[in-house]
């Protein structure tokens, strides 16, 4: 059990779009997920804890008007990159929390070019 | 805020070998204290955890160690093999009153040499 998904799980796209990123909780219900950065060789970096039904919460130095975040419903979250540039290309990765666990999605290879 | 440090940063080990891994946090609050795998281009796979009320966890090669007088706590993995190789991250939180969130430490690049 506590499987996460990730949908896509890489995505291109051009300097300026807007792109959105899917997590999804397959055998739970997440109360809370996370959304992590990760650059090549580094560690996950969290961005923002995410509670079914209210806003996020975005940890210092992530813009939340560039990384929107919503998270509808017990079993689904999105992070949507807006006006994506080449410095938001990364590794974005999804978290759902079970019972103080937290369990990852694949991830999502974002390359703005 | 909580602050995780983790070392080695890279691990080699011969098949069949012993390899460990030592963490150390800052926040004597943390009372939970899990292990990742990572391999390459995937996503953290939680291999094993543990919580401040116990001092150590086993799981068939892998074990976990805690000392929270001395803030640290180890991963072991006995009997190496070749898939053991991937990155491994400790980290801690202190459980739900952070909604969980967890502070990472550096990661340990594990290879397994046959």
């Amino acid at each position: 059990g506590a499987v996460v998904s990730q949908h896509p799980s890489w995505v291109i796209c051009k300097s300026g779009t807007s792109v959105k990123i899917e997590c999804r909780s397959l055998d739970f219900q997440a109360t809370t997920m996370f959304w992590y950065r990760q650059f090549p060789k580094q560690s996950l970096m969290l961005m923002a804890t995410s509670n079914e039904g209210s806003k996020a919460t975005y940890e210092q130095g992530v813009e939340k008007d560039k990384f929107l975040i919503n998270h509808a419903s017990l079993t689904l979250s999105t992070l949507t990159v807006t006006s994506a540039h080449p410095e938001d290309s990364s590794f974005y990765i999804c978290s759902g929390d079970r019972v103080d666990e937290q369990f990852f999605g694949p991830g999502t290879r974002l390359t703005v070019l | 805020g909580e602050n995780v440090e983790q070392h080695p940063s890279t691990l080699s080990v011969q098949e069949g070998d012993s390899a460990v891994i030592k963490c150390t946090y800052s926040d004597s609050a943390s009372n939970y204290f899990p292990w990742y795998k990572q391999e390459l281009g995937k996503g953290p796979q939680l291999i094993i955890d543990i919580r401040s009320n116990v001092g150590e966890k086993k799981d068939q090669r892998i074990a976990v160690t805690l000392n929270k007088t001395a803030k640290h706590f180890s991963l072991h993995i006995t009997e190496t093999q070749p898939e053991d190789s991937a990155v491994y991250f400790c980290a801690a939180s202190t459980g739900t009153d952070s909604w969980g969130k967890l502070q990472f430490g550096a990661g340990t690049q594990v290879v397994v040499t046959p």
